[in-house]
């Protein structure tokens, strides 16, 4: 079975400071992908990123930026510069490559609140 | 190419009462999928489909909740003699293909009195 453990479930910062995501999950797969997704107030999940197991280069977008380590089984997630428009709550996911049911398993989620 | 839509996006109904939810996936994705997020909760995966087909069922999804995808474009959600539980928020996605990303809709919010 997959698991998806976000373990902050609360997280303040104060505008243009830095902040990260954890994300630890579980597969017994081989082969499976990782994703974020940020929920704003509005509701919408909006996909940020999707990662397959065998790219464990990190990656850099703009101000996010994404830390996979197998080792450890995460998919940390970094906002540098915060933002009062990055306050949301913010999913990370696995889908296993099963080719067949793609579902994917979220965590809990985590809350960020920017302040100015 | 628009996102996916759903309808409507609330719904305030009294306990025993059906409801219908419609979901319009992004034009020419195959795969669509039902997941159900409650309050503090990550989203949880109902159903899906492959076209018109209905592949898979959660044991969340049970004997009241109905989902088709009737010419494998929209689908829609029922839930018969809704009760107090069911209250959440209901979402759906898209994808072109099983592997590929998911895309989701603004998502129906359900409230049963």
């Amino acid at each position: 079975a997959q698991k998806v453990t976000q373990a902050q479930t609360e997280i303040s910062v104060v505008e243009k400071e830095d902040v990260t995501l954890d994300c630890v999950y579980e597969t017994r797969d081989t082969t499976y992908y990782l994703f974020w997704y940020k929920q704003p107030p509005s509701g919408e999940l909006v996909f940020l990123i999707r990662r397959n197991s065998f790219d464990e280069q990190n990656e850099i977008s703009g101000r996010y930026s994404w830390n996979f380590q197998k080792s450890t089984s995460s998919f940390n997630f970094t906002i540098t510069a915060s933002q009062v428009v990055d306050s949301a709550v913010y999913f990370c996911a696995l889908s296993e490559d099963t080719g067949a049911n793609s579902k994917l398993t979220f965590g809990k989620g985590i809350t960020l609140s920017v302040r100015p | 190419d628009t996102g996916v839509s759903q309808d409507p996006r609330h719904k305030i109904t009294k306990r025993g009462q059906n409801v219908t939810f419609r979901c319009d996936p992004i034009s020419e994705h195959n795969r669509l999928y039902w997941y159900r997020q409650t309050l503090g909760q990550g989203p949880e995966f109902l159903t899906y489909f492959q076209n018109e087909a209905q592949l898979e069922k959660s044991r969340l999804l049970s004997d009241r909740f109905s989902a088709e995808r009737p010419k494998g474009s929209f689908s829609t959600l029922e839930i018969q003699r809704t009760e107090q539980g069911d209250s959440a928020m209901y979402l759906c996605a898209s994808s072109p293909q099983g592997r590929e990303t998911q895309y989701f809709g603004p998502g129906t919010r359900l409230l049963v009195l």
